[in-house]
Formats: C-alpha cells, structure tokens, sequence
C-alpha cells in the first residue's frame, strides 16, 4: 500500500511554542489530506482536511488559528499547533488520499508533549 | 448527526478463537466503510473495507459484513492471534462523503 510518513514521531515543547508536524506521502499525490487528534483511549477525532493550494476546512470546534494547516504540494501538509498549552498534548496523525473516493492511509502519527 | 459507535468496548479471546467485533453507524447515506487496527503508539492500519452495495467482503483471514437494515458492521477475523491484539476501530464517510469519520474502537485482547 501507499506510505504516508509523519514528522516528528515524538515532540516535547515548552508551553508558549508552536510546533510543526509534516506529513508527507512517499509513493503517491495526495489531493486531500486530513488531521486527527487521538487522546489516549480515545478514538481518532477530525480536526480538518486539508486540499492542495486551498484552505484547509475545520471541523467544528477546532480552532483554525491555533491549529495551522498548509497543504502546499501534493506531498507535503503541515499542522502547526501555535502557542500550544498542556492540554494541546495529544497524538497526532494525517491521513492522505488520491481523490475523494479512494482508500485513505494514515501516518504513523506524532505524540507531542507540552510541558 | 454523524456518529459511529461500537458496541463493546473489549474483547478478550484466546489464541485460535474466532473474534466478532461489531460497529453500529447512524448516517443510512454512508456509502463506505472501512475497518483500521492500532497498535499501541501507531497510526491506523487498514484491514479491509466495504461498499454499501456490498453485504459482505472476505479478506486473508477477515471477513466484514454489512447490515444496512439496522446499520451495524461487523469483523470476523479467524484464527485469531496474539499479533491481532490491537484496537479496532470502523469507520464511515461523513456526511459531505469527504472525510472519515471513526467509532470509539474495541480493544481486542488474545491471550496463548
């Protein structure tokens, strides 16, 4: 299957920060991409999605100013979580896929740590 | 409004066992759904899915059936192993059929 690759993996940032998530697909184009917060025991929850030279949509709830997404090529979006606090501590993962009807592959997701 | 759910929580099985894990959907108009396994510290991994024309759909050792009377789906895996130990979660198109939306996921456990 199609390899979508995230990074970092693990990040710990002091609270105030932003950091930035890459997710990339390695052997195809992705048109649309997605991101999803998993809080531990949790399910995966939609923050946005994402299509290439567009602005990102947000679910509802998501602030679209503190969670930045870019999707500027076909292999590349990036989250950027912006002054992130404590309870910004979550696993994040993308999701990518080539049109809107195809299967969906999912990063290896980024545990990140605010303290 | 969007909401898919599973009905148990975990499952706990012993090796060899066949394993049931079941999902209810509540949106008729989904048309795709697709069954991930997660790993501790992992991201989603695809199982198998299924279209809303289809009832039923075998894969290498896993079976999903979909029940579009009442909106339930299930994963049959047979001969289950210790590696399936994992979360399983379904999945579902939203409503706009653009993005994925999870259940809360089972925790399958296999014991030797």
């Amino acid at each position: 299957g199609a390899v979508v690759s995230q990074h970092p993996s693990r990040v710990i940032c002091k609270s105030g920060t932003s950091v930035k998530i890459e997710c990339r697909s390695l052997d195809f184009q992705a048109t649309t991409m997605f991101w999803y917060r998993q809080f531990p025991k949790q399910s995966l929850m939609l923050m946005a999605t994402s299509n290439e030279g567009s602005k990102a949509t947000y679910e509802q709830g998501v602030e679209k100013d503190k969670f930045l997404i870019n999707h500027a090529s076909l292999t590349l979006s990036t989250l950027t979580v912006t002054s992130a606090h404590p309870e910004d501590s979550s696993f994040y993962i993308c999701s990518a896929k080539t049109d809107l009807s195809g299967q969906a592959f999912f990063g290896q997701g980024t545990r990140l740590t605010v303290v | 409004g969007e909401n898919v759910g599973l009905h148990l929580p975990t499952l706990s099985v012993q090796e060899g066992d066949n394993s049931i894990i079941n999902c209810a959907y509540s949106n008729s108009a989904s048309d795709y759904f697709i069954w991930y396994k997660q790993e501790s510290g992992k991201g989603p991994q695809f199982i198998i899915d299924i279209r809303s024309n289809m009832d039923k759909r075998q894969g290498q050792r896993v079976t999903v059936l979909l029940n579009k009377t009442v909106k339930h789906l299930s994963l049959q895996i047979a001969a289950t192993q210790p590696g399936d130990s994992a979360v399983y979660f379904c999945a579902e198109n939203n409503q706009a059929g653009t993005a994925l939306i999870f259940g809360k996921g089972t925790t399958l456990s296999v014991s030797s």
